[in-house]
């Protein structure tokens, strides 16, 4: 079974610009999370979509948006970089709530 | 409302030493919780998961923890440290209703393991 997948691994913009990340859940995971894990900041909650919905949001601005596809799969979306933007972001899908998430190796996304 | 707490932020054991990484939780709704392991530029690894079956979870690589309700812990042990397991714990409650639920991460317990 292929786990979550996500790309680009690592993705280099400037300040103002726009960063396109995406994520494939596992096979069967209709709902999918985004995670921001900044420097000494831990795991910050982003995005919940579950069938193609957002189910809930974290406490980011909304220049963090995103979506879910018919087939699952997921993109988020940051506009108007800054510089606290820089860091690894996560995505992990589960099969319904109340399971545990699983997890991809995320997308490292520098602010220069 | 449901929160966690990680006592710990860094734990440090000397190899073959046992190893215990602290973890309470609150939750208005009977929850389901994990614990989850990170090693450098990773995602997170599930070890294990309480989904309100038996109170002793066995997890991989030899981890354990036990749901204690009474103390609202769920703390996670290993018998015998080994070098491998130096990284980063999360614990994580999960609880809600269909249009509440959430994951709540703990900050993380950094694992050292000395030789």
């Amino acid at each position: 079974e292929a786990g979550v997948t996500q790309s680009p691994t690592h993705l280099i913009k400037t300040r103002g610009q726009q960063a396109t990340l995406r994520c494939s859940p596992i096979s069967g995971h209709t709902s999918v999370y985004w995670y921001q894990q900044a420097l000494g900041l831990g795991l910050q909650f982003l995005l919940w979509y579950d069938e193609g919905e957002e189910r809930n949001r974290g406490n980011f601005p909304p220049r963090f948006s995103g979506r879910q596809f018919p087939n699952y799969s997921s993109e988020l979306n940051v506009n108007a970089l800054e510089l606290e933007d820089s860091a690894l972001y996560l995505c992990a899908s589960s099969p319904q709530t109340g399971q545990p998430q699983h997890f991809g190796d995320g997308t490292r996304l520098s602010i220069l | 409302a449901q929160s966690v707490t990680q006592l710990d932020s860094h734990v440090s054991v000397s190899e073959g030493t046992p190893v215990l990484l602290r973890c309470n939780y609150s939750s208005s709704y009977s929850p389901s919780l994990f614990w989850y392991v990170q090693h450098p530029n990773k995602g997170l690894q599930l070890l294990l998961k309480y989904t309100s079956a038996a109170t002793l979870v066995k997890g991989i690589n030899g981890f354990e923890a036990e749901f204690k309700k009474s103390e609202t812990s769920f703390h996670l042990t290993k018998p015998s440290a080994h070098m491998s397991d130096a990284a980063e714990y999360f614990c994580v409650v999960s609880a809600g209703t269909s249009g509440t639920y959430k994951y709540i991460f703990g900050t993380g317990t950094r694992l050292k393991v000395l030789a």
